[in-house]
Order: structure tokens, then C-alpha cells, then sequence
């Protein structure tokens, strides 16, 4: 298994731009998460899904937007980048209360 | 809104002692704690949780809960190198989780 998978790795954008950082598992979990990291921070929840089609807000989510049509797949999609999500963004799945992570995409908006 | 902090760090401990890491949470419904690790540059990883007052133990790692004080800690016995790393606890609430701000961890040899 996989497990949790992230592409890109990393990626630069100019304020403005979009772009989709996709995000997959393996695990056939039902639960999948978004989070960003910011330097010497914890994790901040951006959206989240219980299951495919239904998708929810976390802490943070302006800015962004999801979809979830498959189990598998669960991406993120900035419409205009700005240089406040400059982050690290970690993708998540689990069942129960244990998480897995993936990789991370390390994003930087100029 | 639920919060969970982490006040305590960076935290140096030499190899072999004890290190200690504490975290207060704001939701006195919550019923289960989560302690991540996470080294510099990787994505965190569960080590430990606790869903009931008192102790857990596992292996070198114990985890502590005290509800009546809203307070979790995570004890890490004969500490090593290897253990050098961020330590992130987390409270789940409704199906978000909440993390906090983490506390940098450095065993020196």
C-alpha cells in the first residue's frame, strides 16, 4: 500500500494563479482531511470529508475549495493564490481516530 | 471554540533522562487525546493515544490524562537521539481534530 499520496512535492506560484494539489489513499478510508502548516506552527484544518460527496469547512478555509467524488481522491484547489497561503499542506485519511499523513506540498506564493 | 495549547518549549533534555511534554485543552467534553511526532521537514506521525483518565504506557512513551485539569502529557523515558523531533498533541472535536502548536523536543548525546 500507498498509503496517503501528495503531489506536487513542491511548487511556486505568482499571486493570482491557481492551482490543485492533489491528494490520494489506499486505505479505503472514509475520512480524508486537508491541513496547512505554517513555520513553528500546528496544523490548521481546511476542509475535511466523511465520505465521498460530502465535503466540510475547518478552521481555515477561505481561500480554497474541495471535492470528493471518488473514495480514493480528495483535492484541494486555490483559486487565487495569495502570499498568506504560503504553507505547507499536508493531506490526511482515517477511519476511528488515528490519521495518516502523506508527504506534504510545500507552497510558495511570490 | 475548542482549543488545545501547547505552552511549554523548546524543550533539551540530555540522552537517557526523562522528557516531558504538556498540553491543556479548552473542551471539557472531550473524551480522547492524540500525540503526534514530527521530525523537521516530514509529515507527523500518531505515537500515542489516551481515551480515559490516568496512564497509558508503551514502551518508553507514556501518556497522561487528567480531565478534572483538562491536561494531557506525554513522558518519554531513557530518551534518545532519534526522539529529537516536534511533538504535537491533537483533540478531536465533532470530526475535525484540533492540534496544537507543538513543542520542540532536543535529546543531546
Amino acid at each position: 500500500n500507498a498509503g496517503v499520496t501528495q503531489t506536487p512535492k513542491f511548487r511556486i506560484l505568482k499571486i493570482g494563479q491557481s492551482m490543485t494539489l492533489q491528494c490520494a489513499q489506499d486505505m479505503n478510508h472514509n475520512y480524508m482531511y486537508w491541513y496547512r502548516q505554517d513555520p513553528g506552527m500546528g496544523l490548521k484544518l481546511i476542509y475535511y470529508s466523511v465520505g465521498a460527496g460530502i465535503t466540510d469547512k475547518g478552521e481555515v478555509p477561505n481561500g480554497y475549495n474541495v471535492s470528493r467524488s471518488t473514495t480514493e481522491d480528495f483535492p484541494l484547489r486555490l483559486e487565487l493564490a495569495a502570499p498568506s497561503q504560503t504553507s505547507v499542506y499536508f493531506c490526511a485519511s482515517g477511519e476511528g481516530d488515528e490519521q495518516f499523513f502523506g508527504p506534504g506540498t510545500r507552497l510558495t506564493v511570490l | 471554540q475548542k482549543e488545545v495549547e501547547q505552552n511549554s518549549g523548546p524543550l533539551s533534555v540530555p540522552e537517557g533522562a526523562i522528557a516531558s511534554l504538556n498540553c491543556t485543552y479548552s473542551d471539557r467534553g472531550s473524551q480522547s487525546f492524540f500525540w503526534y511526532r514530527q521530525y523537521s521537514g516530514k509529515s507527523p506521525e500518531l505515537i500515542m493515544f489516551i481515551y480515559s483518565n490516568g496512564d497509558k504506557e508503551d514502551g518508553r512513551f507514556t501518556a497522561q490524562l487528567n480531565k478534572a485539569s483538562q491536561y494531557v502529557s506525554l513522558l518519554i523515558r531513557d530518551s534518545q537521539p532519534s526522539d529529537s523531533a516536534t511533538y504535537l498533541c491533537a483533540g478531536p472535536g465533532g470530526n475535525q481534530f484540533y492540534f496544537g502548536t507543538g513543542t520542540s523536543l532536543t535529546v543531546i548525546p
